[in-house]
C-alpha cells in the first residue's frame, strides 16, 4: 500500500543552517507529494505540493522535488529563521483506484532552530 | 475567509459518554476527511468522504461514525468513547487530490 517515511527527529539547528529533511514514499500509482507545517498549538498547513514528476514547489524559501527515480520528496531551505521551529509532515495523495483522495502522512520531524 | 471550523477546541468528557465533534468547510469542497495526532505516530486517517452519502474507513476507523448528509458538513461521532480515544482530532477538506487539503485548527479531545 500506500505509505511514507520520513526523516525522525528532533532536528536542531542554528539560525541561518541549511535544512534537509528527507521523505521517500511507495506508492502503487502516480502520487502527487505535499509538505505540511504545523506550528506550536496550530493545525496544519500546506506548505507546498509537486503533482509530477521532476516538478519542484517551493514557498517561503523552502524547495522539494519530486524524483521518481529515487522514490523521494525531501525538503530543503537554505538558511532558516528561528521562526521556521515546527513540525514538519510529507504526505502523499494517490489520483487513482481506490484509495482516490486519501492523504498518506509519514510521522512528523520536528525542526528546532536557535538564534 | 476559506476555512475548515472544527468545534470545540477542547473536550474533556467521561468513558462512555456518547459525543460529536463538528467540522464544516465553507469551499464547496468534495473530500473530507478526519484524522488524529498522536505522538510518535504522526497523523492516522480515521474516515473520509468523497462526496454526499459517500464515506469509507481510514487506517484506524474503530469506535467512530461518521455521517455526510451536506457537502459542508462532516461530524465525527464517538458513541462510546474510551481513554484511548484521547487525542488531537483534525478535519480538513480538498477540491481533489492533486490541491492537497485544507485543515481545521483542531479539536483536543481527553477521555477520563
Amino acid at each position: 500500500g500506500d505509505s511514507v517515511t520520513q526523516m525522525e527527529g528532533p532536528v536542531t539547528l542554528s539560525e541561518e543552517a541549511f535544512l534537509t529533511i528527507n521523505c521517500t514514499y511507495t506508492a502503487t500509482g502516480y502520487p502527487s507529494l505535499f509538505w505540511y507545517v504545523q506550528y506550536p498549538g496550530e493545525g496544519l498547513q500546506l506548505l507546498l505540493k509537486a503533482t509530477k514528476a521532476d516538478d519542484k514547489g517551493s514557498n517561503k524559501g523552502f524547495e522539494a522535488t519530486y524524483r521518481k527515480e529515487t522514490t523521494s520528496f525531501h525538503l530543503e531551505k537554505g538558511s532558516v529563521q528561528v521562526s521556521d521551529s515546527a513540525v514538519y509532515f510529507c504526505a502523499l495523495s494517490d489520483r487513482g483506484g481506490s484509495t482516490l483522495g486519501r492523504l498518506y502522512f509519514g510521522r512528523g520531524t520536528q525542526l528546532t532552530v536557535w538564534p | 475567509e476559506a476555512q475548515v471550523t472544527q468545534n470545540p477546541r477542547y473536550l474533556i468528557t467521561v468513558t462512555g459518554k456518547k459525543l460529536t465533534v463538528t467540522c464544516s468547510q465553507n469551499m464547496n469542497h468534495e473530500y473530507m476527511s478526519w484524522y488524529r495526532q498522536d505522538p510518535g505516530l504522526g497523523l492516522r486517517q480515521i474516515y473520509y468522504s468523497m462526496n454526499v452519502e459517500v464515506t469509507d474507513k481510514g487506517d484506524v476507523p474503530e469506535g467512530y461514525k461518521v455521517s455526510r448528509k451536506e457537502k459542508r458538513n462532516f461530524p465525527l461521532i464517538l458513541e462510546s468513547p474510551s481513554p484511548n480515544q484521547t487525542s488531537l482530532y483534525f478535519c480538513a477538506s480538498s477540491p481533489g487530490g492533486q490541491s492537497g487539503y485544507t485543515f481545521g485548527s483542531g479539536t483536543r479531545l481527553t477521555v477520563v
